[in-house]
């Protein structure tokens, strides 16, 4: 089974705060994702990444930036939270081209 | 640009009722299509997928969906649901290489 681990399930952050959330894969997959869950708008895409170092923007870039040193591993960063940044955060990985995309647990985050 | 529809965004069934789902899609080429399903607290887990051949499939508990290419449809369908079918369901289409795009759900109540 694929498994795709994010660290934090629950966070509570100040406006301002720099926030990391961390996502890890065990399936040497080379695609990974960052996605963000809203009611009404469903998924929506951050940032996507298809080899160590390299990375794309989604359809909402704008307030995040992402980091992947490691293949296992691809981090999202707000550098500085909104309130409007609140959300539930999903990562996801693939193995490439048009295969299954695989979802992790997700993180709710909260901006007050 | 790419996009993908669900036009129902609440249903509410009895049990043992029949299910459909809708889900089209704007792509003119070769697409993988997906059903994904979150249950209440839980991650998104496949349904079900078509890559190619038979354009009738089957996914897990019951569910099954038919690709229709001259409708650029694929709807999801279950004879009969269940109380434990009570979820959230996306479609999602890839087209091109790792980029996958999903549409914005659908809520699916179950009364027992």
């Amino acid at each position: 089974d694929v498994k795709v681990t994010q660290s934090s399930r629950y966070l509570v952050k100040r406006t301002g705060e720099k926030v990391f959330l961390e996502c890890v894969q065990d399936m040497d997959h080379e695609n990974m994702f960052w996605y963000r869950q809203d009611p009404g708008l469903g998924l929506r895409l951050i940032y996507f990444s298809y080899d160590v170092k390299m990375k794309e923007k989604g359809d909402i870039p704008e307030g995040y930036s992402v980091s992947r040193e490691k293949k296992e591993r691809f981090s999202l960063i707000l550098e500085s939270a909104s309130t409007n940044q609140t959300s539930m955060y999903l990562c996801a990985t693939s193995p490439g081209g048009r295969d299954t995309i695989y979802f992790g647990e997700g993180s709710w985050l909260t901006v007050v | 640009a790419q996009s993908v529809s669900q036009h129902n965004h609440h249903v509410i069934l009895s049990e043992a009722a029949s299910l459909e789902l809708g889900c089209n899609y704007s792509y003119g080429g070769t697409v993988n299509l997906f059903w994904y399903v979150q249950y209440p607290g839980q991650h998104l887990q496949l349904l079900l997928k078509y890559f190619s051949g038979d354009p009738l499939v089957k996914g897990i508990k019951g569910f099954e969906a038919e690709f229709i290419k001259s409708k650029f449809s694929f709807n999801l369908r279950k004879p009969s649901v269940q109380w434990s079918d009570t979820a959230e369901y996306f479609c999602a289409v890839i087209s091109s290489a790792s980029k996958i795009i999903f549409g914005s759900g659908t809520r699916l109540s179950i009364r027992p």
